[in-house]
């Protein structure tokens, strides 16, 4: 599976965007991405994952460059509970696990 | 959403007894999977199963045992804790989502943290 790189950590302020950077240079065309967090050393949470177009559900939307080669994770409306670790992980279908790497620790603040 | 549950949730256990985490999920999914996580760190796969009967070791290696006897039922029992073996524990389950392709997302228990003495 390919590795990605994530910032280690981000501030945003409640109620604006989080905007989460992802770099997967070397991903596969068979290659998904996902993304989940992880709250205060609970069980990760799934997010949202795509292929190759943009993707949008009720948690926030995931942008993909056209090359595939990186990629974004949006929350519109950052909240106090937003505040968790964010894992970008790319990966094949048939894979067995994912690779969650260090990702990104978000906080949001009043 | 999935169903996946885990107990203990927590558990302090002396050196030198066996212990076994319970993991059940009731969403029917084939596949199951045990990672370990260390404070601060990243998940390590310790344990997986593709459905009953069927279990393989993870990239990390581990002094546990796992068992598939049921769909739902993915225990994993450790013969003698150690010190060593303290972490979090966490199971997850996966199946197809056939309205979005073949991209087999793994849903995660709340996870069971063990601390040997």
């Amino acid at each position: 599976d390919a590795k990605t790189t994530q910032p280690p950590s981000m501030d945003c302020a409640e109620g604006r965007a989080a905007n989460l950077p992802c770099n997967h240079s070397t991903i596969s065309g068979n290659e998904y991405v996902y993304w989940y967090r992880q709250i205060h050393s609970q069980g990760p949470q799934y997010i949202i994952h795509g292929l190759k177009n943009n993707e949008t559900n009720e948690m926030a939307s995931l942008i993909i460059t056209e090359d595939r080669k990186s990629s974004t994770l949006i929350l519109p409306h950052a909240t106090l509970r937003d505040t968790a670790v964010y894992y970008c992980i790319v990966r094949v279908v048939s894979g067995n696990q994912f690779y969650f790497g260090t990702g990104t620790s978000l906080t949001v603040i009043p | 959403e999935a169903d996946i549950y885990q107990t203990p949730r927590y558990l302090v256990i002396g050196t030198g007894k066996k212990i076994t985490l319970e993991c059940s999920q009731t969403m029917g999914h084939d596949k199951m999977y045990w990672y370990q996580q260390d404070p601060g760190m990243e998940l390590h796969l310790i344990h997986y199963s593709y459905g009953v009967n069927s279990t393989e070791k993870g990239d990390l290696s581990s002094e546990s045992t796992v068992s598939r006897i049921r769909t739902e039922h993915f225990p994993l029992t450790l013969e003698s804790a150690r010190p060593s073996h303290t972490s979090q524990y966490l199971c997850a389950s996966s199946a197809y989502l056939p309205d979005q392709g073949p991209a087999d997302t793994q849903y995660f228990g709340p996870g069971t943290r063990l601390t040997v003495l």
